[in-house]
């Protein structure tokens, strides 16, 4: 089974640039998720997706952070303009989430981008 | 806010010891797991852990659920250099599908 793909996996902008991350999820998985983890710390969340729907997006800067999940499969998420605080690993997981198991939604990651903005 | 707070940070060990690594909080979650990261890649999850007290073993490495579930520990035996990773504890707020993530313990076997 394929894991959680991600692209591109290196991004190297200028500020003020846009750019965006693509993520195909584990097939099947309802549930997907945009973090961002700066050098040193964990992931934090961006954006939750269950199916087409953003359930959660508390944390997403949505003055330029953006983010869609057609179809409810692959999802984008865009910075426009990028700024140097950007600079950070973008992380995409999925899961199947059951209603009914609030104890038990194993999140499965892809490898990330590594943004740097200069 | 909710604070997952690991401890230490950083450790170094050679190759055939035994080490805890620490995942502490004040709020209680409905479940913690364990996840593994190598340099440029994605966290890897190791267990989930459930319930208060729970103890679960994987290999070499044992897990356990505080019995409040606001803490969580990991205990690898014998470390071997193929163990080096960040370790990063993630809580599951009750009620919701979000995980909180620790800072992560960054761990070194030396040969």
């Amino acid at each position: 089974e394929a894991g959680v793909v991600q692209s591109p996996r290196y991004k190297i902008i200028e500020k003020k640039q846009p750019v965006a991350f693509w993520c195909n999820p584990i097939s099947g998985h309802n549930t997907l998720y945009w973090y961002r983890q700066n050098l040193g710390q964990g992931p934090e969340l961006l954006i939750r997706y269950e199916n087409e729907e953003a359930v959660d997006d508390s944390q997403l800067p949505k003055d330029r952070f953006s983010a869609e999940r057609l179809k409810g499969v692959d999802s984008t998420l865009k910075i426009q303009p990028a700024e140097l605080g950007d600079s950070a690993v973008y992380l995409c997981a999925s899961s199947l989430n059951k209603v009914g198991r609030l104890a038990n939604y194993e999140q499965y990651f892809g490898p990330g981008t590594r943004l740097t903005v200069t | 806010t909710q604070l997952l707070e690991q401890s230490p940070q950083f450790l170094s060990i050679q190759e055939g010891e035994n080490l805890t690594v620490y995942c502490n909080s004040s709020s209680v979650f409905s479940s913690l797991q364990w996840y593994r990261q190598e340099p440029g890649e994605g966290p890897v999850l190791l267990v989930t852990v459930v319930t208060g007290g729970e103890v679960k073993k994987l290999k070499r490495l044992t897990f356990q659920f505080g019995d409040a579930r606001k803490d969580s520990s990991l205990h690898i035996t014998a470390a071997q250099p193929g163990d080096t990773g960040l370790y990063l504890c993630a809580g599951a707020l009750p009620s919701s599908y979000k995980l909180i993530f620790g800072s992560g313990t960054r761990l070194l076997v030396r040969p």
